[in-house]
């Protein structure tokens, strides 16, 4: 059974904290992408890799940073957290074919207090 | 600018029949897909189209017009547990996805 797998569910931080939220995928797929979700909006993407060390901007990439050290492990970083981002952040990854389907991780809630 | 346009909610009876629709207006075009996504939990992938017509699997069926730049999800013989949000995305030209906002389908017995 494939799986995303992301490490906190639910997170509390307060605003200027450093928040890590980690995302591992057991496909061996080559993308991985970061998005938020939020009431109203459509999923909009912060960052994606389509490959190790690699990354490319989204959508939204400003106050947040990604790392992709290893072809299953996909980190976004809030180097200072601030009130507007909290969000439902979503991970994804996708193999080598650009018209193939997404296959999400169940979410991290973050909430920046 | 690109645009994605689905309703944000929609109600139905157990048992019945519900179309989602979801038109849109993007540069480019490289296929839509339809995701279920219930409270809480993952997106997960229902449908994926490319050409005109209508693609059925199982309850579930999605439609494509790419003249009119317009699709529909259809589901039949709708279940309690079809009660979830439903995605719209396109693939636009540089192969970026585009997503609409999600309709949120409440199913009433």
């Amino acid at each position: 059974d494939v799986k995303v797998t992301q490490s906190s569910r639910y997170l509390v931080k307060r605003t200027g904290e450093k928040v890590f939220l980690e995302c591992v995928q057991d496909m061996d797929h080559e993308n991985m992408f970061w998005y938020r979700q939020d009431p109203g909006l459509g999923l909009r993407l912060i960052y994606f890799s389509y490959d190790v060390k690699m990354k490319e901007k989204g959508d939204i990439p400003e106050g947040y940073s990604v790392s992709r050290e290893k072809k299953e492990r996909f980190s976004l970083i809030l180097e200072s957290a601030s009130t507007n981002q909290t969000s439902m952040y979503l991970c994804a990854s996708r193999g080598s074919g650009i018209t193939g389907e997404l296959f999400f991780g169940e979410g991290s809630r973050l909430t920046v207090l | 600018g690109q645009n994605i346009d689905q309703p944000t909610e929609m109600t139905a009876t157990e048992g019945a029949i519900v179309q989602i629709n979801c038109t849109y207006q993007t540069s480019g075009f490289n296929g839509l897909f339809w995701y279920q996504q219930h409270a809480g939990e993952a997106p997960t992938f229902l449908s994926y189209n490319v050409l005109d017509g209508l693609e059925e699997k199982g309850r579930f069926s999605s439609f494509l017009s790419r003249s009119k730049g317009y699709s529909y999800l259809l589901l039949k013989e709708l279940q309690m547990k079809d009660s979830a949000s439903y995605l719209c995305a396109v693939i636009d030209s540089n192969y970026q996805l585009i997503w609409g906002a999600g309709t949120k389908l409440i199913i009433k017995p």
